[in-house]
This record gives C-alpha cells, structure tokens and sequence, in this order.
C-alpha cells in the first residue's frame, strides 16, 4: 500500500450499533487525525494522535473514541452510533504533530446511520 | 472564536485567472494552508504560507499578509479540472488545523 487507506469506503448503520473505522499509513508518519466533513461546514477534527501510544481531542469528540497501538494504524470507534453522526470521515496523518507540516488524507469513508 | 471565512461558491472561465479570498481570526498563527478537494475525493495540499508575501508554484500561487490576517489562492490559466473545492486552513497555536467551508469554483468553457 501506498499513503493512507481507509475502511470500509462507505457504510449504512442502524442507530445504536457499534462501528469501527480503520485507518491506515504507511509513510512512517507520526500523527495521525481523523476528521469528519459535513455540507458548508469546515473539516472538524474529531480526535488526534501525536505519537503511537498518545491521543488527544479534537473539536468534536462525543461519541468517539480512538486508540494508537502502533505507528501504522488509528481506529475510530462509534460506539453507539446517531443519526447526527452522518458524516465523511477522513482520516489524514504529517511526519509531526506540532510541526508546521502538512496533513496528508486518505480517501474517505462515507458513513450514514438510520 | 476561531474563525476562517471563505467565499462559499465561485465561477470562471476556462483560461482565465481567479482569485479565491481566506480571511481568519485565530488562537495564534503556525502557517496557513490551501487544498484542493473534487467532489467525493480527499483534500490535497496546494501551498503553505508561513511569511507574509506570494508562493508561485506553477498555475497556483497563494499570498499572505499576517497583519490583514488574510490570505488568497490565485489560479490561472484556469482548465476544466481546476472545477473542485478549495479549503482554507490555519495552523493555530496548538498545532490543529482550523478549516474554512471551502470554495467551490466552477469553471465554464
């Protein structure tokens, strides 16, 4: 694989049901992001992590939870999903999080909870 | 609040020039960044500005004046696949991202 890749690419979901996103890199980048994108608004940061084994959170974290056991991977979990949780997710990795380097992103996963 | 404000539609001309406009009020300032995102794709990095002044690469150039807290990406010689999203971003002082809406440019023949 090359740069970031995500799964699934899209996905319907009852409410209530548990999801997991996958994500991953394998450009040996450092931090990785998940984001999710909603129609005329801005990119949101959902959850981050600076290094394996450290996570932050970002401007929307209810109802979301991740995990950084390795470089290479960073699920988002859904624990119980909302309908409000209807969203692209985008996960997006830098060599740095707290240079000024620039964010790379994977493709997307198209999520939709009934 | 942070805020980035961005012009939410735009249309051109193919080979023309356009100019898509960023203003922003954020907590500090570590770069300000443009992406490019088609329909149902990724964003892709543009430019980065750090330095008050022009960036050219290619077709693409991107100003900033930190004073104004303002910044604009400039394309030309514009082409039907320039048709896509721009997103404005910042870096703030904790090293996120602060995204504007976007601006979805229209390029007619």
């Amino acid at each position: 694989i090359a740069g970031i890749t995500q799964a699934p690419t899209s996905q319907i979901l009852a409410a209530g049901r548990r999801m997991t996103l996958r994500c991953t890199q394998d450009m040996r980048h450092n931090a990785m992001y998940w984001y999710r994108q909603d129609l005329g608004l801005g990119l949101r940061l959902i959850h981050y992590s600076n290094t394996a084994g450290t996570t932050g959170k970002g401007e929307v974290p209810d109802g979301y939870s991740v995990s950084r056991a390795n470089t290479d991977d960073f699920p988002l979990t859904l624990a119980s999903a909302v309908p409000s949780q209807t969203s692209v997710y985008f996960c997006a990795s830098s060599f740095s999080g707290r240079a000024t380097d620039t964010q790379y992103f994977g493709p997307g996963t198209r999520l939709t909870v009934l | 609040g942070q805020n980035i404000d961005q012009p939410t539609e735009m249309t051109a001309t193919e080979g023309a020039i356009v100019q898509i406009n960023c203003t922003y009020q954020t907590s500090g300032f570590n770069g300000l960044f443009w992406y490019q995102q088609h329909a149902g794709e990724a964003p892709t990095f543009l430019s980065y500005n750090v330095l008050d002044g022009l960036e050219e690469k290619g077709r693409f150039s991107s100003f900033l004046s930190r004073s104004k807290g303002y910044s604009y990406l400039l394309l030309k010689e514009l082409q039907m696949k320039d048709s896509a999203s721009y997103l404005c971003a910042v870096k703030d002082s904790n090293y996120q991202l602060i995204w504007g809406a976007g601006t979805k440019l229209i390029i007619k023949p």
